[in-house]
């Protein structure tokens, strides 16, 4: 059974980077048919869809934050990253990373996921 | 990208069915057969209900069922039980390998 496990810092400075590392267990990363993504939700609001990672390095990034976000992959270690530069208290959320189908564009499953609180 | 509008609420008593809607636009929910829905209970990860607009994964009750016209996609729960209580957000793909949620509709059981 595929799971997926964030970690990282929960508190982050403003202006700092943030970083996350989300681990895959259960399957490999390298495989053709997923994407692996980040998805965030700001305490009681919506979900927002941060980008994707292919396991060959290709990524894909939700055009409001494509300058500050980079997502790099390790398969060696089957986990990938993300790392949102330059951040505020509106970039406290919870972050989720997940599997998403290449082809039939649906995200599952999902890490517990993990708050990461942005303040001085 | 704009956030996928939905009803900010649900309401209906147990047995009924209820419809929650998603609005997009022509460039993602009216573009892509590519629309899916999650389920999110209070401190716990979203879950996948429906994807390819009207697709069922394996596991999720059939009382959960999808369907699209034109912009606008919707998730429908027939007979209502206690335990569908919950958050719920659609999903679409918008081209350039993007994706955009809508901004979630909390179900209530009356």
């Amino acid at each position: 059974q595929l799971q997926l496990q964030e970690s990282g810092p929960g508190l982050a400075k403003p202006s700092e980077t943030l970083s996350l590392t989300c681990t895959v267990s259960g399957g490999s990363i390298s495989t053709s048919s997923y994407y692996w993504a980040w998805i965030r939700q700001p305490p009681g609001k919506g979900l927002e869809w941060i980008g994707s990672v292919y396991y060959s390095g290709t990524t894909y990034y939700n055009p409001s934050l494509k300058s500050r976000v980079t997502m790099p992959v390790d398969t060696s270690k089957n986990h990938f990253s993300l790392k949102l530069s330059s951040v505020t208290a509106a970039d406290t959320a919870i972050y989720y990373c997940a599997r998403s189908h290449r082809d039939l564009n649906w995200f599952d499953p999902w890490g517990q996921g993990t708050l990461v609180t942005v303040s001085s | 990208q704009s956030a996928l509008t939905q009803p900010a609420s649900v309401s209906g008593s147990p047995g009924q069915s209820i419809t929650i809607s998603c609005t997009g636009t022509s460039s993602d929910v009216g573009s892509y057969n590519l629309v899916s829905w999650y389920q999110q209970h209070p401190g716990k990860a979203p879950k996948l209900m429906i994807y390819g607009v009207s697709k069922r994964p394996s596991g999720v009750s059939s009382r959960f069922s999808g369907s699209k016209s034109g912009n606008t996609a919707s998730l429908t729960i027939s007979g209502l039980q206690a335990e569908d209580e919950s958050d719920y957000y659609c999903c679409s793909y918008a081209g350039s390998n993007t994706y955009v949620f809508g901004i979630g509709t909390k179900v209530t059981v009356l």
